[in-house]
C-alpha cells in the first residue's frame, strides 16, 4: 500500500520562512511533486523532485531524501497570497502504470 | 484562453439521477484525467485516458463511466446518483513524454452537489 502523510495545518506571518514536511512509504517511487491549491480553486503545479537534493525555484525550494521517504517544501519571504493548501503528491509505478498519489494536503494560513 | 476546461461549474442534482461533466484542454497533450475531491480534500485519481485509451481505472463504482470522443475530451457520466457521490470532480491533463511528463495541469473543477 502506500501512505502519505502532512501536517494537516500550519501558521506562519507575512514576510518569514516556512517549510511543510511530507513524509512518504510506497513501492514504485518515481519522484515528488508538490501542488499548491487555493480554496475554491484547482490545484496548480509547484515543483517535483526525482532525485535526491534540493530543487529552488523563486521564493520555493523542494527538497528529496528517497532513502528516508522525506519531502519538504520551503517558501520565503511570505506573502498573504501564499495562504492556501499545500499538497504533497508521489509519482509512483503501480499496477502497470504511472500515477499521482496526492496526500490530504497542509492548509498554510499566512497573517500579517 | 483556458488551459483545461469543465462544465458545468456547479452541479445540483437529487439522487437517483444521471448527470454528465465535460472536460476539454487546447495543451496538446496526450493523457488525461478525472479525480475526485471529497470533503476532506483528499484528491484521489478516478480514471485516466492516454490517446483515447483507458489506461487507469482505480476502484471506482462502475456507475461512473468516463468517455474520451477525442484525445483532448474526456467526459465522465454517472447513473443513478449517490448522496456520496457529492465531491468537486477535477479534470486534468498531461503530456505524454518528457521530464516533466507527469505534471499535471488541473481544470477548475465541477462542485457536485446530491441532495
Amino acid at each position: 500500500g502506500q501512505n502519505i502523510d502532512q501536517p494537516t495545518e500550519m501558521t506562519a506571518t507575512e514576510g518569514a520562512i516556512v517549510q511543510i514536511n511530507c513524509t512518504y512509504q510506497t513501492s514504485g517511487f518515481n519522484g515528488l511533486f508538490w501542488y499548491q491549491q487555493h480554496a475554491g480553486e484547482a490545484p496548480t503545479f509547484l515543483s517535483y523532485n526525482v532525485l535526491d537534493g534540493l530543487e529552488e525555484k523563486g521564493r520555493f525550494s523542494s527538497f528529496l531524501s528517497r532513502s528516508k521517504g522525506y519531502s519538504y517544501l520551503l517558501l520565503k519571504e511570505l506573502q498573504m497570497k501564499d495562504s492556501a493548501s499545500y499538497l504533497c503528491a508521489v509519482f509512483m509505478f503501480s499496477g502497470g502504470y504511472n500515477k499521482l498519489i496526492f496526500g490530504a494536503g497542509t492548509r498554510l494560513a499566512v497573517h500579517p | 484562453d483556458t488551459a483545461v476546461s469543465q462544465t458545468p461549474k456547479y452541479l445540483v442534482t437529487q439522487m437517483g439521477n444521471d448527470k454528465s461533466i465535460k472536460c476539454e484542454q487546447n495543451l496538446g497533450h496526450d493523457t488525461m484525467y478525472w479525480y475526485k475531491q471529497d470533503s476532506k480534500k483528499f484528491l484521489k485519481i478516478m480514471f485516466s485516458y492516454n490517446n483515447k485509451e483507458l489506461i487507469i481505472n482505480e476502484t471506482v463504482p462502475n456507475r461512473f463511466s468516463p468517455k474520451s470522443p477525442d484525445k483532448a475530451h474526456l467526459n465522465l457520466h454517472i447513473n443513478s446518483l449517490e448522496l456520496g457521490d457529492s465531491a468537486v470532480y477535477f479534470c486534468a491533463s498531461s503530456p505524454l513524454s518528457g521530464v516533466t511528463a507527469y505534471e499535471q495541469y488541473f481544470g477548475p473543477g465541477t462542485r457536485l452537489t446530491v441532495t
